[in-house]
């Protein structure tokens, strides 16, 4: 079955734009991860969103945004860019139940802001 | 809070050799486990998993881990290093209900010919 998608791959922003992300997951599955991926911060989780709904949210500023749709699809905003947002996007999918809990990554959308 | 640390940054490793890739978490309960494996400019793909029962876990390319409780580890294995496992490895943590993990900082493997 199809793995999870990430698109744009790759994306150039000036500084002070305005950006959305999507992310398609793995058909049946309901939650959507977003993080951000810097050589200096590593890998930090940003917010899950199960079933439309937020379901947990990471330590970053209200620039940061997010939702989905009905068919799981999951989009990422990020407002007023910053260089600091410059990073890589991964989105993860899971069932998002406890008993099977391993996300799946996608290839990442690679922001760079200028 | 739950936390992960891998305390080696860089690893080099003869191919042929074996590898251990080193990871201690920090958390309250029971964790749910995970290894990742990246290439460069790549997304993450999950090489194995520990949620219970067996401490001893087998993943896909000959990974496989070993949890240990009364350490709070969960180091990665490999007995022979191929050429193709040059990568950076992350290993995480998550909470049973919730698509939420909390990564180390990885460790970087170069593997020499």
């Amino acid at each position: 079955k199809a793995g999870v998608t990430q698109t744009p791959r790759y994306l150039i922003k000036t500084r002070g734009q305005q950006v959305t992300l999507s992310c398609s997951p793995i058909s049946g599955h309901r939650s959507v991860s977003w993080y951000q991926q810097t050589p200096g911060q590593g890998l930090q989780f940003l917010f899950e969103y199960f079933s439309e709904t937020q379901r947990n949210k990471g330590n970053f500023p209200g620039r940061f945004s997010g939702r989905q749709f009905s068919n799981s699809r999951s989009e990422m905003n990020v407002s007023t860019l910053e260089l600091g947002d410059s990073a890589l996007y991964l989105c993860a999918s899971s069932l998002g139940t406890g008993t099977s809990p391993e996300a799946f990554f996608g290839q990442g959308t690679r922001l760079t802001v200028v | 809070a739950q936390s992960v640390t891998q305390p080696d940054i860089h690893i080099t490793v003869s191919e042929g050799a074996s590898l251990e890739l080193r990871c201690n978490y920090s958390y309250g309960a029971t964790p749910y486990l995970f290894w990742y494996v990246q290439s460069p400019g790549q997304g993450l793909q999950l090489l194995l998993k520990y949620f219970s029962g067996d401490t001893l876990v087998q993943g896909i390319k000959g990974f496989e881990a070993e949890f240990k409780r009364s350490q709070s580890s969960f180091n990665l294995r490999k007995p022979s290093v191929h050429w193709s496992d040059a990568a950076e490895y992350f290993c995480a943590v998550g909470a049973p209900a919730g698509n939420k993990l909390t990564f180390g900082g990885g460790t970087r493997v170069l593997v020499k010919p």
